[in-house]
């Protein structure tokens, strides 16, 4: 079975841009997860969607946003970047099956840096 | 808030030696779920070892096992016999029960040498 894939899986942008990022789950999994990641403040959580909803959502400004599809393929958009942003995005899926299958499998991930 | 804490930033060994990495969370919660992820230079996030909190046996993935304390709010992590394929960044991560998210701790850099 596929693992997680995301792409691209590096990306270039200057400050006032704005980038999507994509992530398609391991097939059958319904729920999609995204981390930022910096040397700075670590691992941090973005958002959580399940059946097309954001069930949660972490401390990030409105510029940081997503969306689910049906088929549970998941993309983040982030706008007018800052240098701050510079990151390593990291998707991850579950299963969700209601039965505590819970646990996180994560993709590649996205290196952006912001110019 | 809930936090967890890794106290050791780097830990060298040799190979085919025994290691313990450290972790510590804070919740009042008390149905949880911990983890451990290593990330190795590829910068792939991979899981090695999950513990449900209800259950007291602990949990056990070929050389790596950990040992839970749940009332002392801890969660290490053993790696036996270790590799060189072992050095990576391992991080230690926290899960409410249908809470979605996970907190993470800063990870521990380890390097097995030859």
């Amino acid at each position: 079975k596929a693992g997680v894939t995301q792409t691209p899986r590096y990306l270039i942008k200057t400050r006032g841009q704005q980038v999507t990022l994509s992530c398609s789950p391991i097939s059958g999994h319904r729920s999609v997860s995204w981390y930022q990641q910096t040397p700075g403040q670590g691992l941090q959580f973005l958002f959580e969607y399940f059946s097309e909803t954001q069930r949660n959502k972490g401390n990030f400004p409105g510029r940081f946003s997503g969306r689910q599809f049906s088929n549970s393929r998941s993309e983040m958009n982030v706008s007018t970047l800052e240098l701050g942003d510079s990151a390593l995005y990291l998707c991850a899926s579950s299963l969700e099956t209601g039965g505590g299958e819970e646990t996180q499998y994560f993709g590649p991930g996205t290196r952006l840096l912001v110019l | 808030a809930q936090t967890v804490t890794q106290s050791q930033p780097e830990m060298s060994v040799q190979e085919a030696e025994t290691v313990t990495l450290s972790c510590t969370y804070d919740t009042s919660e008390n149905n949880y779920y911990l983890f451990w992820y290593k990330q190795p230079p590829s910068r792939q996030m991979i899981l090695v070892i999950r513990q449900e909190a209800y259950k007291q046996q602990n949990a056990t993935e070929n050389r790596f096992s950990v040992n839970f304390q749940k009332a002392a709010k801890s969660f290490s992590l053993k790696i036996s016999d270790s590799q060189l394929g072992d050095t990576a960044m391992y991080f230690c991560a926290f899960m409410f029960d249908s809470n979605y998210q996970l907190i993470w701790g800063a990870g521990t850099k380890l390097i097995i040498k030859p």
